[in-house]
């Protein structure tokens, strides 16, 4: 059973770019939460999604960050007109279901570098 | 609202040495508590989570965490660390009916032979 897939492994952008940033929870999960490392960090919550559904993105900027995880295929977290301080690692997770005993499961992240 | 804090930023300690990496949390309730692993450009790992029952959890690579209500804490210990332990550690808190994981800022682990 594969784990959380993310691509790109390794994102550059300009300034102004965007960026978009995919995510394929595991088999079996619909469930997935995005969650940004600022460097020498830890993880914050940015949003959590299920299949054609925003449920909390309490986590997320109010500008230029949006989240989907459409019905078929993976989970996309774009960010428009990128800034350096938006530099970081972005890791998703995923969990088979939104019981609070459910553990989520991380993919290896996008670390993204704005120039 | 819930929080944690991971005291120790940075900790060295020599290779077959015992290790007890540290973490408080703040959560009105009993919260789930949750410790991973991230090695250097990788994702995180969950190496172990405690949600009720006994409080001395069992992890995987030897390690085990135990959950003291009265001090708010979940410290982490393993009784003799490997060279490839080596990483960052997180510990988390979820709280009930809360999807999303508020994390500590991490403690870097550094093992010397």
């Amino acid at each position: 059973n594969a784990g959380v897939m993310q691509n790109p492994r390794h994102l550059v952008r300009r300034r102004g770019q965007e960026a978009r940033l995919r995510c394929s929870p595991m088999k079996g999960h619909s469930h997935v939460y995005w969650y940004r490392q600022l460097p020498e960090e830890g993880l914050k919550f940015m949003v959590y999604l299920q299949k054609e559904n925003i449920i909390d993105e309490s986590g997320m900027p109010k500008e230029r960050f949006s989240a989907e995880f459409p019905k078929e295929g993976p989970s996309i977290l774009r960010i428009q007109q990128v800034v350096r301080g938006d530099s970081a690692a972005y890791f998703c997770a995923s969990s088979p279901t939104a019981r609070d005993t459910d553990t989520q499961y991380f993919g290896p992240g996008t670390r993204l570098t704005v120039l | 609202a819930q929080s944690v804090t991971q005291p120790d930023i940075h900790i060295t300690v020599s290779e077959g040495a015992s290790l007890e990496l540290r973490c408080n949390y703040s959560y009105g309730a009993t919260p789930y508590l949750f410790w991973y692993v991230q090695s250097p450009g990788q994702g995180l790992q969950l190496l172990l989570k405690y949600f009720s029952g006994d409080t001395l959890v069992q992890g995987i690579k030897g390690f085990e965490a135990e959950f003291k209500r009265s001090q708010s804490s979940f410290n982490l210990r393993k009784p003799s660390v490997h060279w490839s332990d080596a990483a960052e550690y997180f510990c988390a808190v979820r709280g009930l009916g809360n999807e999303k994981l508020t994390f500590g800022t991490g403690t870097r682990l550094t093992i010397i032979p």
